[in-house]
């Protein structure tokens, strides 16, 4: 069974542009969760989608957006990069609402904003 | 109230010795607690996970103890390996309308041969 697959792995982009992450959950999985891993800060809840929807933002600004697809895959966008977005991003799923089931992440989007 | 505080920050452990990592909590509307390992370059990987209404779970060399009256949980590594050198993560979940995986801020073990 194919695991969480994020892509690309690295991306490097200009202060002041925009980044799409990607992302496509294990098989059969509906509950899709994005977290930044900023160095020294530990993992930070950014998004959740389920079923098409927005179930919950983290604390971050507006600039930061998602959306998951009919197929349940979901993209990441971050706008008007920033130099603290710097960061590894990681994508989790599960296959329904809750961590309470087994969750798994992908390997992650390494952004660095020059 | 969301945080949950882990400690120690690193630790050093020999091979074949005990290695114990602490997490703590507030909010009791927690009721799911995993522990992820994470290797450098890797996303993390659910290692072992605990609800409160038992007081330990052990699968292989991994142990966690949860103290519900405390608030307090931990992660034993019997015989500890250097294949286990990584960092590890402590996290929460209510599993609740907010559905958040509230991490702590990491353990990086070094398993010295």
């Amino acid at each position: 069974e194919a695991g969480v697959t994020q892509s690309p792995t690295h991306l490097i982009k200009t202060r002041g542009q925009q980044a799409t992450l990607r992302c496509s959950p294990i098989s059969g999985h509906t509950s899709v969760y994005w977290y930044q891993q900023a160095l020294g800060l530990g993992l930070q809840f950014l998004l959740w989608y389920d079923e098409g929807e927005e179930r919950n933002r983290g604390n971050f600004p507006p600039r930061f957006s998602g959306r998951q697809f009919p197929n349940y895959s979901s993209e990441l966008n971050v706008n008007a990069l920033e130099l603290e977005d710097s960061a590894l991003y990681l994508c989790a799923s599960s296959p329904r609402q809750g961590w309470n089931t087994e969750a798994f992440f992908g390997q992650g989007t390494r952004l660095t904003v020059v | 109230q969301q945080q949950v505080k882990q400690s120690p920050q690193s630790l050093i452990v020999q091979k074949g010795g005990i290695s114990i990592i602490n997490c703590a909590y507030e909010n009791t509307a927690f009721d799911y607690f995993p522990w992820y390992q994470q290797f450098p370059g890797k996303g993390p990987a659910l290692l072992i996970a605990i609800r409160p209404d038992v007081s330990e779970k052990k699968e292989g060399r991994f142990t966690i103890s949860f103290n519900k009256s405390a608030k307090q949980f931990s992660l034993h590594i019997m015989d500890s390996q250097p294949g286990d050198s990584a960092t590890y993560f402590c996290a929460a979940s209510d599993g609740g309308a907010t559905n958040k995986l509230i991490f702590g801020t990491g353990t990086l073990l070094a398993v010295q041969p």
